[in-house]
């Protein structure tokens, strides 16, 4: 079975400070994993997804994911946060059926 | 490009009403998916559909919920009669094969609120 754990449910961060947030998964195959941000009463908007090749993706809005198989993880970065970063962030795994992590919070403080 | 466009938007029902929401998906899009998020959770799949066929609905409450995708375009999802617990965002989404691997775009979300 899939599954997705993001450990942290809220991380606050200063603007301008780096932002890490954790991804660990379980798949059977090789993994197709995405990250998909929330903003409040929107939708879910696609950040990055990695499907084979370079570890290290990159995405919109300046973040970046790595892939590590030996740790079952793909943790989402950005190095400079901006105000408007604030919002839900959500790790998935799949394929024709995603399943989602519980989503972490991020807020961002002035 | 257009993405997935959902509506209504935001709806406010009574316990034991019926409601519906509708979704565009991306054009060109075969593959269209309802999923389902409540409150500080992430969402969940109800029904997936290739272009008319609906290949996995294991997840859809059968006894209030229906779908449709008439001519494998836009679809419906409807719910009679709603419940307390139906209060949640309403996601459709479509994906497209590409770069080797299947990617997944959402709409903005129709909110339910019953009272």
């Amino acid at each position: 079975a899939q599954s997705v754990t993001q450990p942290d449910i809220h991380i606050t961060v200063s603007e301008g400070a780096s932002l890490e947030l954790r991804c660990n998964y379980s798949y059977g195959a090789t993994p197709y994993l995405f990250w998909y941000v929330q903003s409040p009463g929107q939708g879910l908007q696609l950040l990055l997804k990695y499907f084979s090749g370079d570890t290290l993706v990159q995405g919109i809005k300046g973040f970046e994911a790595e892939f590590k198989r030996s740790q079952s993880s793909f943790n989402l970065r950005k190095p400079s946060v901006h105000w408007s970063d604030a919002a839900e962030y959500f790790c998935a795994v799949g394929d024709y059926k995603l399943s989602f992590g519980a989503g972490t919070t991020v807020t961002v403080r002035a | 490009e257009a993405g997935v466009v959902q509506s209504p938007r935001y709806k406010i029902i009574e316990k034991k009403q019926p409601v519906a929401f509708w979704c565009n998906p991306i054009s060109g899009h075969n593959t269209l998916y309802w999923y389902l998020q409540n409150l500080g959770q992430g969402p969940e799949l109800l029904i997936r559909y290739e272009n008319e066929e609906a290949v996995d609905d294991s997840q859809l409450p059968k006894d209030r919920f229906s779908a449709e995708r008439l001519k494998g375009v836009d679809s419906t999802l409807k719910i009679q009669p709603a419940e307390l617990g139906d209060s949640a965002v309403y996601l459709c989404a479509s994906s497209s094969t590409g770069d080797g691997g299947n990617t997944i775009y959402f709409g903005e979300g129709s909110w339910l609120t019953v009272v």
